[in-house]
């Protein structure tokens, strides 16, 4: 299982980029690396995910280091509604996600 | 096009008794995945139901049961409910191994 570890928390002001890290150095090679949000009273929201290319929508772009140990999620223009728990996770071929602990983001106007 | 939805919103029980939670895919998935989770945690995975059968467990007891339709609505039971079981059980459900898209989630509180 790939156990994460995230920061508790990150501010960034509105439409500035935000860099989310995360680290997922037990990741094995067939884990996809997936990011969620959560917004308060709601069920998480998929944001994107990758396994080792670096991956954009329009939502977010994801950089993964090339030993895998480590992935970014990149916010390129905050705003308020970005405002959210975000949460990396490991997933083996769609089984036994394992999330981590979140950041909690918030987005100074 | 409804996404996932669950049943009941809030549920309130007490210490000893069993629960049934249920969950509705969104239109076109397969998989139904099942969630806990404590207050100011990250959630953390039951078990997940593909083609009515338990696919893969998480670390929870034998007490947190489940069940598959063919219509790929999914229930979670809990027995023998316990304090520590007080919690948000969210569902999530995707095509085969594609995102999950998550219910609103159950609120379950054991006195």
């Amino acid at each position: 299982d790939a156990k994460t570890t995230q920061p508790n928390s990150m501010e960034s002001n509105e439409e500035e980029p935000v860099h989310l890290p995360c680290n997922h150095s037990t990741i094995s090679g067939t884990d996809y690396i997936h990011w969620y949000r959560q917004l308060p009273s709601q069920g998480p929201e998929y944001v994107i995910h990758g396994l080792t290319s670096n991956v954009n929508n329009r939502m977010a772009s994801l950089a993964i280091a090339e030993d895998r140990k480590s992935s970014t999620l990149i916010l390129h223009r905050a705003t308020l509604r970005d405002a959210a728990v975000y949460y990396c996770m490991g997933d083996n071929y769609g089984q036994n996600f394992v999330f981590g602990p979140g950041t909690r983001l918030s987005v100074l106007p | 096009d409804a996404g996932v939805t669950q049943s009941p919103t809030h549920l309130i029980k007490t210490r000893g008794q069993q629960v049934t939670l249920r969950c509705s895919p969104k239109s076109g998935h397969d998989t139904v995945s099942w969630y806990q989770q404590a207050l100011g945690q990250g959630p953390q995975f039951i078990f997940q139901y593909y083609e009515e059968e338990e696919r893969q467990r998480g670390n929870f007891p034998d007490r947190f049961s489940g069940h598959q339709f063919p219509n790929y609505s999914s229930e979670l039971n809990v027995n023998a409910l316990l304090l520590g079981d007080s919690a948000l059980y969210l569902c999530a459900s995707s095509l085969a191994t594609q995102e999950q898209y998550f219910g609103p989630g159950t609120r379950l509180t054991v006195t």
